[in-house]
C-alpha cells in the first residue's frame, strides 16, 4: 500500500503566522511520530502518538507547538506565532504498534518562516 | 541518556571502493534496537536495517553489511563496491525506550564516478 504522506511538501510563511502540517500514516499503523530536521542535522523527536493520544510530547520545544490525531489516523502538527527559528523540515513517521518497531518516514514538509 | 555519535561528518570515495560508516551509541537499557536509514538528495528517509541488542551476528544484504559489537557499543555499516547511487546522508538511530528514535548527526557519503 501507500507509504506515509505529508502535505504540503513546502510551506512558506511570515513570522507570527499560524501553520498546520498534515501527516497521513501507513494504513493500520497505530503509532505516529513527528520529528524536526534542521539543515545538516539528524531528525529530532517532537511527539509520539499511540492511537489518538499523545504518549510522549516531551520533544515539543514550547507551547507554540501542538499536535493532534483525533481519529487515530491522520495527524496535524500546528505551530502558532511562527518564528524564523522554526524553519526546518518536519518529518512524520509511523510504525505498526510503536514498541521499538521500524518507523517508516514520509517525505517531510519543508517549512520556511520569513 | 541515550546518545548516538557518528564521528565522520563527510566521506568521499571513488566508485567501487569499499566504505565503512561508523556509529557509536550510549544507552542504559539492556534491551534496545539500532537502525540505519539512508537519506538521498530527495530527502525521504529510507529504512535499511533494524538490529536487536541480543543479536550480535553480523548481517549482509547484497553490497551492504553491518557489524554490531556490543562490547564497544558500535554498529558500523559497510558498503562494498560503492556506486554513485549510494551517495546520500546515512543516519544511525537508537530506539529510545520504545518511545521514539534518537538519531546521530549523520554521515554524508559522496561516491565519485
Amino acid at each position: 500500500g501507500a507509504g506515509v504522506s505529508q502535505t504540503p511538501s513546502n510551506k512558506v510563511t511570515e513570522k507570527g503566522k499560524y501553520v498546520e502540517l498534515r501527516c497521513d500514516p501507513i494504513s493500520g499503523h497505530t503509532a505516529l511520530y513527528w520529528y524536526r530536521q534542521s539543515l545538516g542535522q539528524g531528525p529530532e523527536f517532537l511527539i509520539y502518538f499511540q492511537g489518538t493520544g499523545a504518549a510522549d510530547d516531551s520533544g515539543l520545544p514550547n507551547d507554540r507547538f501542538f499536535a493532534v490525531r483525533p481519529e487515530g489516523s491522520v495527524s496535524t502538527l500546528k505551530i502558532q506565532r511562527t518564528e524564523r527559528g522554526d524553519s526546518a523540515v518536519y518529518l512524520c513517521a509511523s510504525s505498526l504498534s510503536g514498541n521499538q518497531e521500524t518507523q517508516y518516514f514520509g517525505p517531510g514538509t519543508r517549512l520556511l518562516v520569513l | 541518556a541515550q546518545k548516538v555519535t557518528q564521528a565522520q561528518t563527510e566521506i568521499s570515495v571513488v566508485e567501487k571502493e569499499d566504505v565503512t560508516l561508523d556509529c557509536v551509541y550510549e544507552t542504559r537499557d539492556t534491551t534496545y534496537y539500532l537502525f540505519w536509514y539512508k537519506q538521498p538528495p530527495s530527502g525521504e528517509l529510507v529504512f535499511l536495517i533494524r538490529r536487536n541488542s541480543f543479536d550480535e551476528q553480523n548481517e549482509i544484504s547484497g553490497r551492504y553489511s553491518w557489524n554490531f559489537q556490543k562490547s564497544t557499543s558500535s554498529f558500523n555499516f559497510t558498503i562494498t563496491a560503492s556506486q554513485v547511487v549510494d551517495s546520500a546522508v546515512y543516519f544511525c538511530a537508537l530506539d529510545n525506550y520504545g518511545q521514539n528514535f534518537v538519531f546521530g548527526p549523520g554521515t554524508r557519503l559522496s561516491v565519485l564516478p
